[in-house]
């Protein structure tokens, strides 16, 4: 069975522009949760989608958003990028239908704004 | 708020000793916990889980008891390899999220 893909796995942006990452989940997955990894603030949740809708939001501002298809692919998008939004960016896929779900993480994107 | 906090890394262990990385939650009702292991470069891979009180997770030779009465679940190994080498998180899931402690980076020397 494959795991979860995250593409791209390497980023470079400048400050100002917008970014798009992808995650697919594991087949039959419903729900796609996005993580931001940070040495200074470590792992911080950012969204979770369910059968294309937002069901959980983190503490983060506006300029990050996201969404699902159908095919419960999912994309998060970061505009106006900032210097701290280098991180490492993480999706995690779940069947999203028990509370306690295992969830499986892809590989992640690391995302450098310069 | 819901936390988790682990034991500041590095931890720098001889391979074959017996590790314990602590990790102590707090949390409103009952939560899954749960021990992530990240190498480097890759993304997080799940170690263990216990989902309810005195459930014991086990994995590749570790183990985590959920306590609720210290409200902790902390690892433990009794023989490290060098293989084991990598960050540890510890977290819990509430609400559809993840909360993850500051992880513990763990360096096992041949």
């Amino acid at each position: 069975k494959a795991g979860v893909t995250q593409t791209p796995r390497y980023l470079i942006k400048t400050r100002g522009q917008q970014v798009t990452l992808s995650c697919s989940p594991i087949s039959g997955h419903r729900s796609v949760s996005w993580y931001q990894q940070t040495p200074g603030q470590g792992l911080q949740f950012l969204f979770e989608y369910f059968s294309e809708t937002q069901r959980n939001k983190g503490n983060f501002p506006g300029r990050f958003s996201g969404r699902q298809f159908s095919n419960s692919r999912s994309e998060m998008n970061v505009s106006t990028l900032e210097l701290g939004d280098s991180a490492l960016y993480l999706c995690a896929s779940s069947p999203g239908t028990a509370r306690d779900d295992g969830y499986t993480f892809g590989s992640g994107t690391r995302l450098t704004v310069v | 708020g819901n936390s988790v906090t682990q034991m500041e890394g590095p931890v720098t262990l001889s391979e074959e000793a017996f590790l314990t990385i602590n990790c102590t939650y707090t949390a409103t009702g009952y939560p899954s916990l749960f021990w992530y292991v990240q190498y480097p470069g890759e993304g997080l891979q799940l170690l263990l889980k216990a989902t309810k009180a005195d459930d014991k997770g086990s994995n590749k030779g570790f183990e985590a008891t959920y306590r609720k009465e210290t409200t902790s679940f902390h690892l433990e190994k009794g023989s490290v390899q060098v293989s084991d080498s990598a960050v540890y998180f510890c977290a819990l899931s509430q609400g559809g999220k993840l909360i993850f402690g500051q992880g513990t980076e763990l360096s096992v020397k041949p």
